[in-house]
């Protein structure tokens, strides 16, 4: 059964500063990997899609990578905003299922 | 391009109460979804329609649950009888129904927000 973790729960950060979510798959049998965005009292708006066959993706500010092998995914985040502050969350697609999130990582970026 | 609608927006039922949302997927999207987001945790899907049949309804629970997709467009998810644990966001999502550069992508309504009391 596919689970999917996600490091830190939270996050707090001074504005301007780099940083990384981590995301974590029992199961390396993917279709891909998505990072979603959360903001309060809204849905999901999808940030990037990562195929199994492919290493990274960027947009913008952001750069997700994916080590299908290990199971693990990172979200980069360069010069970070207080724009930035929503729950970040992770989810794989794997044959037969319907993506499979993660508890999400909730980041504030302080001005 | 209109997106994914959802009402109500909110809702405040006490237990035992029944309670119905309403979703109205992106027009021509042949896959919808419903998803339940516990407070703190990931949505969890509870049912997957392909057009207006069923194709994974295997965490919805089928005593107090249940959800239709009549003509292949809008959906209705009901809970009867609501449980204080029911207390959640309520998640439609839609999709084309076919992979389109190796996904097939979903996107998300604003959720309706339930609390049971």
């Amino acid at each position: 059964k596919q689970e999917v973790t996600q490091i830190p729960a939270a996050l707090s950060v001074p504005e301007g500063e780099n940083l990384v979510l981590n995301c974590s798959f029992t199961d390396s049998a993917i279709y891909n990997l998505q990072w979603f965005r959360q903001d309060p009292g809204k849905g999901l708006t999808s940030l990037l899609l990562i195929q199994s066959s492919q290493r990274e993706q960027t947009s913008g500010r952001l750069n997700a990578s994916l080590d299908k092998s290990s199971g693990r995914s990172t979200l980069y985040i360069a010069a970070s905003q207080p724009g930035d502050s929503a729950t970040y969350l992770c989810a794989v697609e794997t044959a037969g299922t319907a993506l499979i999130f993660g508890k999400g990582t909730t980041l504030s970026v302080s001005s | 391009e209109a997106g994914v609608a959802q009402s109500p927006r909110y809702k405040i039922i006490e237990k035992r109460q029944s309670v119905a949302f309403w979703c109205n997927p992106i027009s021509g999207h042949a896959t919808l979804y419903w998803y339940q987001q516990i407070l703190g945790q990931g949505p969890k899907l509870l049912i997957q329609f392909q057009n207006n049949g069923v194709v994974d309804d295997s965490q919805l629970p089928k005593d107090r649950f249940s959800a239709e997709r009549l003509k292949g467009v809008d959906s209705t998810l009901k809970i009867q009888p609501a449980k204080l644990e029911d207390s959640a966001v309520y998640l439609c999502a839609s999709s084309l129904g076919f992979r389109l550069a190796g996904a097939d992508t979903q996107y998300f309504g604003p959720g309706t927000r339930l609390t049971v009391l």
